[in-house]
């Protein structure tokens, strides 16, 4: 089957940096998203890695394993607009988007 | 403001009503997509279509009908609503289904109770 596995929720401090893991499994393989999600809100996209390496895009970057079947999320520098869910993607081989449960980032002062 | 808009924001509908949520994109993108979200688990697909004219299923089809009479509307009906349908409905769009670099945008969402 199909899974993607990220944790449930992690919690940090304004001013740090973060990193978020995900593992995926899927029937094939097209690229992984990952999306931020405010309380209450629609999802907004972040960024999109197919090849291996490391994306950096201002304060987040991302990171992708397609032999080890992992990414991560770094966030630096954190700001209390970035307490969120951020939720990872992989595109299967129909690409057809499968969906992590999300994990919800506490930012404390 | 170009985006995605979804109509209503919220309902409470009795169980065995019919409803159609409205989804309307101004990006003349093709891709067009149907999700629920529900605690603790990731959005799952409904129901897709690739291009205008055409819809398939997603994940969690039942209970779920589409129709993309043209490229801007993706309307979804629930012919029978049941309380498990209680949930956040994201319609999304994208300008193709087919390459990785064309991300999903996502409307506001429609959050639906069914009693």
């Amino acid at each position: 089957g199909q899974n993607i596995d990220q944790p449930t929720e992690m919690t940090a401090t304004e001013g740090a940096i973060v990193q978020i893991n995900c593992t995926y499994q899927t029937s094939g393989f097209n690229g992984l998203f990952w999306y931020q999600q405010h309380a209450g809100e629609a999802p907004t996209f972040l960024s999109y890695n197919v090849l291996d390496g490391l994306e950096e895009k201002g304060r987040f970057s991302s990171f992708l394993s397609r032999s080890k079947g992992y990414s991560y999320l770094l966030l630096k520098e954190l700001q209390m607009k970035d307490s969120a869910s951020y939720l990872c993607a992989a595109l299967d081989s129909n690409y057809q988007l499968i969906w992590g449960a999300g994990t919800k980032l506490i930012i404390k002062p | 403001i170009a985006g995605i808009t979804q109509a209503p924001t919220s309902q409470i509908l009795a169980a065995g009503r019919r409803m159609t949520l409205r989804c309307t994109q101004d990006m003349r993108h093709n891709a067009m997509y149907w999700y629920r979200q529900d605690l603790g688990l990731g959005l799952r697909l409904i129901h897709y279509s690739n291009t205008a004219g055409t819809t398939g299923k997603g994940e969690v089809p039942d209970g779920y009908s589409v129709s993309r009479a043209n490229t801007d509307d993706f309307p979804l009906t629930l012919a029978s609503a049941v309380p498990s349908q209680t949930s956040v409905y994201f319609c999304a769009s994208s300008d193709s289904a087919f390459d990785g670099n064309q991300p999903q945008h996502f409307g506001d969402g429609t959050r639906l109770s069914i009693l």
